[in-house]
């Protein structure tokens, strides 16, 4: 299959500083990218949907000011948390979808700890 | 009542013993369902997908979408030490309708 690559594997920011994590497609064009959010023993919750070149479409009840998403090229995405507070620690996944497969890949997830 | 249900387990079985694994969902629009495997600390990997009801068969894997009774399933055969993770059902409504709704994963452990 095909490779997304998330970056970094985990890190730990003190409160109310921004953290901006990267996820890529390494082999393939992504025009759609997702960001899940992922708590201990808990499922996948859908964040955003981005598409290459326009703004990401924000699952309800997710504050886009706080987790910005920039989708700049078919094959970088990168989500930001601004302003980062110990309740948003929690794994942080990306996949990435192309026309060209039946479903979207995804990253190896990012660890965040606010502290 | 959540679109997607699963049982978190955990769910501990002994080596070679065949394992089942479930869902059900409330949702009858849900046409494409897949199974990921997710190991402590990385992504989902999709193992399973399949369209509409039915059975598909890869290797040791078989998945089974029952729509009438909007139940799917995933059996393991033979089942390995190595496939101890937390197995995420998923499903969505449409090719074009690309959100995926997910299980909460049932943790599995194979002992040897």
């Amino acid at each position: 299959g095909a490779v997304v690559s998330q970056h970094p594997s985990w890190v730990i920011c003190k409160s109310g500083t921004s953290v901006k994590i990267e996820c890529r497609s390494l082999d393939f064009q992504a025009t759609t990218m997702f960001w899940y959010r992922q708590f201990p023993k808990q499922s996948l919750m859908l964040m955003a949907t981005s598409n290459e070149g326009s703004k990401a479409t924000y699952e309800q009840g997710v504050e886009k000011d706080k987790f910005l998403i920039n989708h700049a090229s078919l094959t970088l995405s990168t989500l930001t948390v601004t302003s980062a507070h110990p309740e948003d620690s929690s794994f942080y996944i990306c996949s990435a979808r192309s026309p060209a497969f039946t479903e979207a890949f995804f990253g190896q997830g990012t660890r965040l700890t606010v502290v | 009542q959540k679109e997607v249900e699963q049982d978190p387990g955990p769910l501990s079985v002994p080596e070679g013993a065949i394992v089942s694994l479930n869902c059900t969902y409330s949702n009858s629009a849900f046409q494409y369902f897949m199974w990921y495997r997710q190991y402590s600390r990385k992504g989902p990997e999709l193992l399973m997908y399949t369209y509409s009801s039915g059975n598909k068969e890869d290797g040791r894997f078989t998945a089974q979408v029952d729509k009438s009774s909007k139940y799917i399933s995933l059996f393991i055969r033979d089942s390995q030490p190595s496939d101890s993770a937390t197995y995420l059902c998923a499903m969505r409504v449409g090719q074009g309708a690309q959100k995926l709704v997910f299980g909460q994963g049932t943790r599995l452990t194979i002992n040897p």
